[in-house]
Protein backbone atom coordinates (compact mmCIF):
# COMPACT_ATOMS: atom_id res chain seq x y z
CA UNK A 1 0.00 0.00 0.00
CA UNK A 2 1.45 3.16 -1.06
CA UNK A 3 1.94 6.18 2.04
CA UNK A 4 -0.04 8.56 0.23
CA UNK A 5 -2.55 7.89 -2.29
CA UNK A 6 -4.73 10.00 -4.79
CA UNK A 7 -6.87 8.99 -7.65
CA UNK A 8 -4.67 9.50 -10.65
CA UNK A 9 -7.82 11.19 -12.89
CA UNK A 10 -7.60 12.49 -15.39
CA UNK A 11 -10.51 15.28 -14.33
CA UNK A 12 -11.79 16.59 -16.88
CA UNK A 13 -14.49 19.54 -16.22
CA UNK A 14 -15.82 22.88 -18.16
CA UNK A 15 -14.66 26.33 -16.81
CA UNK A 16 -16.94 26.83 -14.18
CA UNK A 17 -17.40 23.49 -12.38
CA UNK A 18 -16.55 22.76 -9.07
CA UNK A 19 -14.06 19.59 -8.69
CA UNK A 20 -13.12 17.83 -5.41
CA UNK A 21 -9.71 16.06 -5.11
CA UNK A 22 -9.19 13.26 -2.38
CA UNK A 23 -6.41 11.94 -0.91
CA UNK A 24 -5.74 9.22 2.09
CA UNK A 25 -2.29 8.83 3.77
CA UNK A 26 -1.43 5.39 5.99
CA UNK A 27 1.10 7.00 8.38
CA UNK A 28 -1.05 8.16 11.26
CA UNK A 29 1.54 9.86 13.18
CA UNK A 30 1.92 12.50 9.97
CA UNK A 31 2.18 16.11 11.15
CA UNK A 32 1.41 18.27 8.26
CA UNK A 33 -0.25 17.97 4.64
CA UNK A 34 -0.34 20.29 2.01
CA UNK A 35 -1.09 20.06 -1.72
CA UNK A 36 0.94 21.45 -4.52
CA UNK A 37 0.60 22.25 -8.24
CA UNK A 38 2.74 20.68 -10.92
CA UNK A 39 2.50 21.96 -14.26
CA UNK A 40 3.53 19.72 -16.90
CA UNK A 41 7.70 19.32 -17.18
CA UNK A 42 7.71 21.91 -14.58
CA UNK A 43 8.35 21.83 -10.96
CA UNK A 44 6.53 21.33 -8.19
CA UNK A 45 5.23 24.69 -6.06
CA UNK A 46 3.03 25.18 -2.82
CA UNK A 47 -0.71 25.65 -3.39
CA UNK A 48 -1.84 25.45 0.30
CA UNK A 49 -1.17 23.87 3.58
CA UNK A 50 -3.98 21.75 5.03
CA UNK A 51 -4.89 22.59 8.56
CA UNK A 52 -6.71 21.05 10.73
CA UNK A 53 -9.67 23.52 11.02
CA UNK A 54 -9.73 23.24 7.14
CA UNK A 55 -8.45 26.43 5.16
CA UNK A 56 -9.59 27.94 1.91
CA UNK A 57 -7.55 30.36 -0.15
CA UNK A 58 -9.75 31.90 -2.81
CA UNK A 59 -11.41 29.56 -4.82
CA UNK A 60 -9.52 26.95 -3.28
CA UNK A 61 -10.58 25.05 0.21
CA UNK A 62 -8.69 22.19 2.20
CA UNK A 63 -9.90 19.77 4.48
CA UNK A 64 -8.26 17.20 6.58
CA UNK A 65 -9.56 14.63 8.60
CA UNK A 66 -6.93 12.86 10.69
CA UNK A 67 -9.21 10.61 12.05
CA UNK A 68 -10.04 9.39 8.76
CA UNK A 69 -6.71 10.33 7.40
CA UNK A 70 -8.18 12.04 4.54
CA UNK A 71 -7.03 15.01 3.00
CA UNK A 72 -9.44 16.89 0.46
CA UNK A 73 -9.08 20.22 -2.39
CA UNK A 74 -12.19 21.89 -3.59
CA UNK A 75 -11.84 24.19 -6.39
CA UNK A 76 -14.98 26.41 -7.31
CA UNK A 77 -15.44 28.14 -10.40
CA UNK A 78 -12.42 26.04 -12.62
CA UNK A 79 -10.84 28.19 -14.60
CA UNK A 80 -8.89 27.25 -17.63
CA UNK A 81 -5.19 27.71 -15.74
CA UNK A 82 -6.31 25.67 -13.59
CA UNK A 83 -4.74 22.63 -15.43
CA UNK A 84 -2.78 21.08 -13.95
CA UNK A 85 -1.45 17.60 -11.50
CA UNK A 86 -2.58 18.28 -8.30
CA UNK A 87 -0.32 16.42 -5.65
CA UNK A 88 -1.35 15.70 -2.23
CA UNK A 89 1.86 15.93 0.23
CA UNK A 90 2.69 14.40 3.74
CA UNK A 91 5.22 15.12 6.21
CA UNK A 92 5.97 12.32 8.31
CA UNK A 93 8.39 14.71 10.10
CA UNK A 94 12.07 15.59 10.19
CA UNK A 95 10.59 17.69 6.87
CA UNK A 96 10.64 14.49 5.35
CA UNK A 97 8.02 14.92 2.79
CA UNK A 98 5.90 11.70 1.19
CA UNK A 99 4.51 12.77 -2.42
CA UNK A 100 1.23 11.40 -4.27
CA UNK A 101 1.09 10.58 -7.60
CA UNK A 102 -0.72 13.46 -8.05
CA UNK A 103 -4.29 14.21 -9.69
CA UNK A 104 -4.70 15.39 -13.25
CA UNK A 105 -6.95 18.06 -13.56
CA UNK A 106 -7.99 19.38 -17.25
CA UNK A 107 -10.18 22.33 -17.66
CA UNK A 108 -11.74 22.58 -21.05
CA UNK A 109 -13.91 25.85 -22.64
CA UNK B 1 9.37 33.08 -7.68
CA UNK B 2 12.02 31.08 -5.46
CA UNK B 3 15.53 31.48 -6.09
CA UNK B 4 16.72 28.14 -6.54
CA UNK B 5 18.82 27.24 -9.95
CA UNK B 6 19.41 23.76 -11.42
CA UNK B 7 22.31 23.31 -14.33
CA UNK B 8 21.84 21.97 -16.86
CA UNK B 9 18.01 21.89 -17.22
CA UNK B 10 18.87 18.81 -19.95
CA UNK B 11 21.76 16.31 -20.41
CA UNK B 12 21.90 13.24 -22.61
CA UNK B 13 25.14 11.32 -21.79
CA UNK B 14 26.69 7.69 -22.63
CA UNK B 15 26.79 5.29 -19.93
CA UNK B 16 29.60 5.68 -17.28
CA UNK B 17 30.47 8.85 -17.68
CA UNK B 18 30.65 10.82 -14.26
CA UNK B 19 28.35 13.74 -14.02
CA UNK B 20 27.13 16.20 -11.34
CA UNK B 21 23.83 18.09 -11.28
CA UNK B 22 24.10 21.53 -9.92
CA UNK B 23 21.82 23.28 -7.26
CA UNK B 24 22.30 26.93 -6.14
CA UNK B 25 19.66 28.79 -3.95
CA UNK B 26 20.12 32.45 -3.07
CA UNK B 27 17.20 32.40 -0.18
CA UNK B 28 19.81 31.46 2.74
CA UNK B 29 18.19 28.13 3.11
CA UNK B 30 19.69 25.65 6.02
CA UNK B 31 17.60 22.58 4.02
CA UNK B 32 18.28 21.17 1.05
CA UNK B 33 16.82 18.49 -0.46
CA UNK B 34 17.21 15.93 -4.13
CA UNK B 35 14.06 14.19 -5.27
CA UNK B 36 13.71 12.01 -8.57
CA UNK B 37 10.66 11.78 -10.22
CA UNK B 38 10.02 9.42 -13.23
CA UNK B 39 6.98 10.51 -15.60
CA UNK B 40 3.72 10.07 -14.13
CA UNK B 41 5.12 8.91 -10.74
CA UNK B 42 5.42 10.41 -7.82
CA UNK B 43 8.45 12.56 -6.03
CA UNK B 44 10.88 10.36 -4.07
CA UNK B 45 13.33 11.82 -1.87
CA UNK B 46 17.03 10.96 -2.65
CA UNK B 47 19.02 12.72 -1.03
CA UNK B 48 18.53 15.64 2.06
CA UNK B 49 20.95 17.72 3.89
CA UNK B 50 20.24 20.38 7.07
CA UNK B 51 22.83 22.53 7.00
CA UNK B 52 26.57 22.68 5.78
CA UNK B 53 28.66 19.22 6.13
CA UNK B 54 25.46 17.75 7.00
CA UNK B 55 24.41 14.87 3.95
CA UNK B 56 22.01 12.25 4.69
CA UNK B 57 20.36 9.77 2.58
CA UNK B 58 16.61 9.57 1.42
CA UNK B 59 13.75 7.12 1.55
CA UNK B 60 14.34 5.94 -2.06
CA UNK B 61 18.09 3.84 -2.47
CA UNK B 62 20.48 5.87 -4.75
CA UNK B 63 23.83 5.42 -6.44
CA UNK B 64 24.35 9.00 -6.41
CA UNK B 65 26.91 11.16 -3.69
CA UNK B 66 26.10 14.65 -2.52
CA UNK B 67 27.99 17.11 -0.70
CA UNK B 68 26.74 20.68 1.26
CA UNK B 69 30.51 22.55 1.37
CA UNK B 70 28.31 26.08 1.22
CA UNK B 71 24.85 26.99 2.47
CA UNK B 72 23.88 27.76 -1.01
CA UNK B 73 25.57 25.24 -2.92
CA UNK B 74 24.31 21.29 -3.22
CA UNK B 75 25.62 19.20 -5.81
CA UNK B 76 24.70 15.59 -7.26
CA UNK B 77 27.04 13.37 -9.06
CA UNK B 78 26.97 10.27 -10.21
CA UNK B 79 30.69 8.60 -10.81
CA UNK B 80 29.00 5.89 -13.58
CA UNK B 81 26.06 6.86 -15.36
CA UNK B 82 23.71 4.18 -16.12
CA UNK B 83 20.67 3.59 -18.39
CA UNK B 84 18.21 3.05 -15.41
CA UNK B 85 19.43 6.80 -13.69
CA UNK B 86 17.25 8.21 -16.66
CA UNK B 87 15.18 10.87 -14.99
CA UNK B 88 13.93 13.71 -13.74
CA UNK B 89 16.06 15.29 -10.60
CA UNK B 90 14.51 18.11 -8.53
CA UNK B 91 16.00 19.80 -5.86
CA UNK B 92 14.12 22.02 -3.29
CA UNK B 93 15.29 24.07 -0.33
CA UNK B 94 13.63 25.30 2.96
CA UNK B 95 14.04 27.08 5.81
CA UNK B 96 15.30 25.83 9.04
CA UNK B 97 12.23 26.42 11.55
CA UNK B 98 10.33 24.47 14.16
CA UNK B 99 7.20 24.15 11.68
CA UNK B 100 6.81 21.44 10.40
CA UNK B 101 4.57 23.72 7.51
CA UNK B 102 7.35 25.34 6.23
CA UNK B 103 7.27 25.43 2.25
CA UNK B 104 9.83 23.57 0.22
CA UNK B 105 10.60 25.90 -2.80
CA UNK B 106 11.87 23.65 -6.08
CA UNK B 107 14.48 23.99 -8.41
CA UNK B 108 13.11 23.81 -12.35
CA UNK B 109 14.70 20.67 -12.60
CA UNK B 110 17.68 18.91 -14.64
CA UNK B 111 16.11 15.77 -17.02
CA UNK B 112 18.63 13.03 -17.28
CA UNK B 113 18.84 10.43 -20.35
CA UNK B 114 21.74 7.64 -19.97
CA UNK B 115 22.02 6.18 -23.54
Amino acid sequence: RKEVEQDPGPFNVPEGATVAFNCTYSNSASQSFFWYRQDCRKEPKLLMSVYSSGNEDGRFTAQLNRASQYISLLIRDSKLSDSATYLCVVNEGGDKLIFGTGTRLQVFP
Amino acid sequence: EADIYQTPRYLVIGTGKKITLECSQTMGHDKMYWYQQDPGMELHLIHYSYGVNSTEKGDLSSESTVSRIRTEHFPLTLESARPSHTSQYLCASSEFGRSSYNEQFFGPGTRLTVL
